[in-house]
Formats: C-alpha cells, structure tokens, sequence
C-alpha cells in the first residue's frame, strides 16, 4: 500500500540554524499538508499546498517557515532560524482528489 | 473544524469493550476522523465518517456520531494490548482544508 514518507526520522539542531524536513507524498497525490505535534499537545495545522503554491496556512507559519515542491516527488518544509519552540514532531500529509489525508510517520526536530 | 475536546485518559481490561468520547464545536464539520498513534509512531487514520451518518462500522470498531450535540464516540470491542495508543478525534469541514485534531485520549489496555 503507497505510504507517506519522511526523512529524517529525528533531526537535532542548533538553536538559530536552518533545518530542512522532507517528505515524499503519495505518487498521484496533488493535495500537501505539513502539521506539528509539540510533545504532549495537539497536532495542529501549519500549511497546505496546491498547484505550487500556499492554499492556507496557520498563524504559527510565519515568515520563518516556507515550504516548497522543488521536484515531482519531494514535499519540503524549511524552518529558517530555528527557535526552542520549533521542537515538536511534524507531519507531514498528503491527499489525492477528495479523498482523506494520509499522514507521514513524522520527523522529530529537537533544536538546542 | 474550531475546538475538539476529548478526555486524556482511558483504562480497560483486555477483551473489554472501550468507548473514546469527543466533542466538536464546529457544526460546519464533514468528515469526523479517528486516527491511532503509537508510541514514536505517526498517525494512522483508523476510519472516519461523514456528518450525514449517524454509525459506521468496521469490523471491531464502531462509530457513532450526534450531530445535534456534537458528539462522536469510537468504541473498540474485544479490546487488545496492541490496541494500547492515543486515540485522536478530529474533523475537517472538507477533505481538502486543514483537519482539527483533539487532545487526544490515551489507551492503556490491562491484561
């Protein structure tokens, strides 16, 4: 069954580096979706993506964030000077049409 | 969806039936998700239903939903100790906006 997929499973950082969260999405996938789990809270939603650009985003996907599709199969998230906050698991989704969305295993990012 | 409530905690002995409880505010909501993560694990999307049903079943898991109060509720019969998780309910008002997640309820099955 197509899954989801993101690297790297953990990522350790300095505080005020740039970091980089990949996901490959579902192959006929058109509909993406990164959302962040900070340990012991909610998931919540950061951004969607459609047709290359933004379709929504939270208040939480400010300037420091961006996403991007730089090629047909990689989903990226870029977090550009990383904060303690930033810490959490982020998933990444993605959905096909009208279909649900269907979630990476995530990549926790633990900034130092 | 606004806000999804759920209680954190639920405890069973093996082979009992377990009931998760969640609340929503958002009447707008269409799809209703139940989503299962293991420890350092992702999300799994056990099983959802439209605002339109009132029950949806799938083999152990059964799904009920009032919409008038805003209440959806996963039961699992037969509880396993791999059924032990945290339990997610959450809704989106479509299949393409963002999907509201609860607290989420922990699951610790007893042997």
């Amino acid at each position: 069954e197509p899954e989801v997929t993101q690297t790297p499973s953990h990522q350790v950082t300095q505080m005020g580096q740039e970091v980089i969260l990949r996901c490959v999405p579902i192959s006929n996938h058109l509909y993406f979706y990164w959302y962040r789990q900070i340990l012991g809270q909610k998931v919540e939603f950061l951004v969607s993506f459609y047709n290359n650009e933004i379709s929504e985003k939270s208040e939480i996907f400010d300037d420091q964030f961006s996403v991007e599709r730089p090629d047909g199969s990689n989903f990226t998230l870029k977090i550009r000077s990383t904060k303690l906050e930033d810490s959490a698991m982020y998933f990444c989704a993605s959905r096909e049409g009208t279909d649900t969305q269907y979630f990476g295993p995530g990549t926790r990012l633990t900034v130092l | 969806g606004e806000d999804v409530e759920q209680s954190l905690f639920l405890s069973v002995r093996e082979g009992d039936s377990s009931v998760i409880n969640c609340t929503y505010t958002d009447s707008s909501s269409t799809y209703l998700y139940w989503y299962k993560q293991e420890p350092g694990a992702g999300l799994q999307l056990l099983t959802y239903i439209f605002s339109n049903m009132d029950m949806k079943q799938d083999q152990r898991l059964t799904v009920l939903l009032n919409k008038k109060d805003k209440h959806l509720s996963l039961r699992i019969a037969d509880t396993q100790t791999g059924d032990s998780a945290i339990y997610f309910c959450a809704d989106s008002i479509n299949s393409y906006q963002k999907v509201t997640f609860g607290t989420g309820t922990k699951l610790q099955v007893i042997p």
